[in-house]
Order: structure tokens, then C-alpha cells, then sequence
């Protein structure tokens, strides 16, 4: 199946800990992003890598840092993990230039305690 | 400032009827708009993708339009089912590194 498709599914994790999720795009786009999206369902954009180069950057605290080892791979490496991180992160992928639209992954809810 | 508006926030229609969900944006120099629908718990699956150059997209029970002088996308859905019911999500494009969202529409269905 063509598809985004990030791990894990669900992450329980207790404050302080450092996580990784990863997420793995077959389309051939050539841009990847990283979306969290919060208890009032309201998406924001994280991250963007587009050919493995940081696009975009959002304010976003620098306990979380993005890698791109690939252009079909986008991990998100959280250290010191805080209540406030509690949400669903979702990955997508696109190509930047061009007519396609954006193919999401179908989400990793992490709950820290 | 670019902003995508979607109204109503919520909706909840009796079952075999057509609705349309409206998207507004402020800015009508776009790429293109998408529409997508999020079940709850689940991740996000594109519905219709509309370039800036269309006027509309179909798929199956689903009409979505674009008119770029009025800053205005609505997507039509005819004959309603239960199994629509979800989020709404509308997202415009308007440029390689802008993806402006909607708050979204919660539709429900009731049979």
C-alpha cells in the first residue's frame, strides 16, 4: 500500500522521558512535515523537511528535534517529555512544488504522565 | 494575515439529507485548497483536491467548489449517512511552505 505510515501508534510515557516516533512516507514525495494537533483538534505545523533539508521551523521548544536520514523518512525525537507534550503528532508528506496535495499518516497519540 | 474560517463549527442533520459545509479564506492568491475529513481517534484522509485553475471536484456523493474572487470553498454532500459523520478539516495552499488550516466542521449524521 502507498501510504505515510508512523510508529507507534500509542505512546505512554511518564514525565522526563525522551521518545521517538517515527514516520515513513512510499509515495516519492519529496517533502515530509510534522503536525501536533491539540485537545481542541486544532492542527499546527511543526516541522518540514524537504530532500532531508529543514524548510520549516516553527516555535516549537528545542527539546524536540526533527531527523531526516532520507527523503522518505521523518523521525521526531522528544527529550525531557512535559504534561503540555500530552497530544496526537501526525506526519505528512507532499511535493513541495507542484499540484499534489498532502497524504497524513494516521497519527501517534502520546500521553505523558 | 492569511486565515482559513470554516463555518459552522458543528452541524447535525437527520440522515438522506444534503448539506454543504463552507470554507472561507481571506486571501485568494492560492495554490490550491484540500478537504479532508478526520474520524475521532484517527488520522486525517484527503477527500477532494482542488487546484487554484477549477472551479469544482466530485467524488462519488461529494461536491467540493472553489470560487477564488469571493474567497469561498463549499463541499456538498448529497444523501447523508451516519458513516459521514467526522470532522471536516479544509486546508489552503498558498504557497510551497504555507498550508493554512480550518478549525473544522463537526458533522453528525443521525440515522
Amino acid at each position: 500500500d502507498t501510504a505515510v505510515s508512523q510508529t507507534p501508534k500509542y505512546l505512554v510515557t511518564q514525565m522526563g522521558n525522551d521518545k521517538s516516533i517515527k514516520c515513513e512516507q512510499n509515495l516519492g514525495h519529496d517533502t515530509m512535515y510534522w503536525y501536533k494537533q491539540d485537545s481542541k483538534k486544532f492542527l499546527k505545523i511543526m516541522f518540514s523537511y524537504n530532500n532531508k533539508e529543514l524548510i520549516i521551523n516553527e516555535t516549537v521548544p528545542n527539546r524536540f528535534s526533527p531527523k531526516s536520514p532520507d527523503k522518505a523518512h521523518l523521525n521526531l525525537h522528544i527529550n525531557s517529555l512535559e504534561l503540555g507534550d500530552s497530544a496526537v503528532y501526525f506526519c505528512a508528506s507532499s511535493q513541495l512544488q507542484g499540484a499534489d496535495g498532502y497524504t497524513f499518516g494516521s497519527g501517534t497519540r502520546l500521553t505523558v504522565v | 494575515k492569511q486565515e482559513v474560517t470554516q463555518i459552522p463549527a458543528a452541524l447535525s442533520v437527520p440522515e438522506g439529507e444534503n448539506l454543504v459545509l463552507n470554507c472561507s479564506f481571506t486571501d485568494s492568491a492560492i495554490y490550491n485548497l484540500q478537504w479532508f475529513r478526520q474520524d475521532p481517534g484517527k488520522g486525517l484522509t484527503s477527500l477532494l483536491l482542488i487546484q487554484s485553475s477549477q472551479r469544482e471536484q466530485t467524488s462519488g456523493r461529494l461536491n467540493a467548489s472553489l470560487d477564488k474572487s469571493s474567497g469561498r470553498s463549499t463541499l456538498y454532500i448529497a444523501a447523508s449517512q451516519p458513516g459521514d459523520s467526522a470532522t471536516y478539516l479544509c486546508a489552503v495552499k498558498y504557497s510551497n511552505y504555507q498550508l493554512i488550516w480550518g478549525a473544522g466542521t463537526k458533522l453528525i449524521i443521525k440515522p
